[in-house]
């Protein structure tokens, strides 16, 4: 079986662009969560989809943004990038129908914002 | 004060060593506890998923939860080089917390022959 593919790998964008991430979840895999890393901050939790829903949300300002397709593909945008938001962005899937069940990672894009 | 603590490391330890990861937390309402390795470059892979406290054992790898003291460990034992990686506890919240995961901040492990 496949696993979590993310795309693109790595990305440079300025100041007050705006960039979107793709996360291709595991065949099967109804729920997409998207992480934000930092070597300060570690692994925060953006957002989760689940049947093209956003049913939990972490604590980022609304520059940060999701989707989800019916196919349970699920796009990232952020909007207005800040220095800050260069960082390795991660998705991870799952089935989506219990609390607590295995989330599996993508390698993650990495956004480096000049 | 972070929901999860965990040092940083960096952790060296020679190859064979006893290897002892740990994490502390304040959220009573965390239910699952987990331990993600994360190599260099990569996404973090799961290594161990435990629910209730006690130990949990799989291979080399032990994974230890202590709900009351709020404290969950990690040992792997036989250490080689390619444990060297960054090691994540990952906890979430049984009701209404589905796949909200928090995590505490890493620590990174070099195993050296």
């Amino acid at each position: 079986k496949a696993g979590v593919t993310q795309t693109p790998r790595y990305l440079i964008k300025t100041r007050g662009q705006q960039v979107t991430l793709s996360c291709s979840p595991i065949s099967g895999h109804r729920s997409v969560s998207w992480y934000q890393q930092t070597p300060g901050q570690g692994l925060q939790f953006l957002f989760e989809y689940f049947s093209e829903t956003q049913r939990n949300k972490g604590n980022f300002p609304g520059r940060f943004s999701g989707r989800q397709f019916s196919n349970s593909r699920s796009e990232m945008n952020v909007s207005t990038l800040e220095l800050g938001d260069s960082a390795l962005y991660l998705c991870a899937s799952s089935l989506g129908l219990e609390e607590g069940e295995t989330q599996y990672f993508g390698p993650g894009t990495r956004l480096l914002v000049l | 004060q972070k929901e999860v603590e965990q040092d940083p490391g960096p952790l060296s330890v020679p190859e064979g060593a006893i290897v002892s990861l740990n994490c502390t937390y304040s959220n009573s309402a965390f239910q699952y506890f987990m331990w993600y390795r994360q190599y260099s470059r990569k996404g973090p892979e799961l290594l161990m998923y435990t629910y209730s406290s006690g130990n949990k054992e799989d291979g080399r790898f032990t994974a230890q939860v202590d709900k009351s003291s709020k404290y969950i460990s990690l040992f792997i034992r036989d250490s080689q080089p390619s444990d060297s990686a960054t090691y994540l506890c990952a906890m979430t919240v049984l009701s209404g917390g589905y796949n909200k995961l928090i995590f505490g901040a890493g620590t990174r492990l070099a195993v050296h022959p």
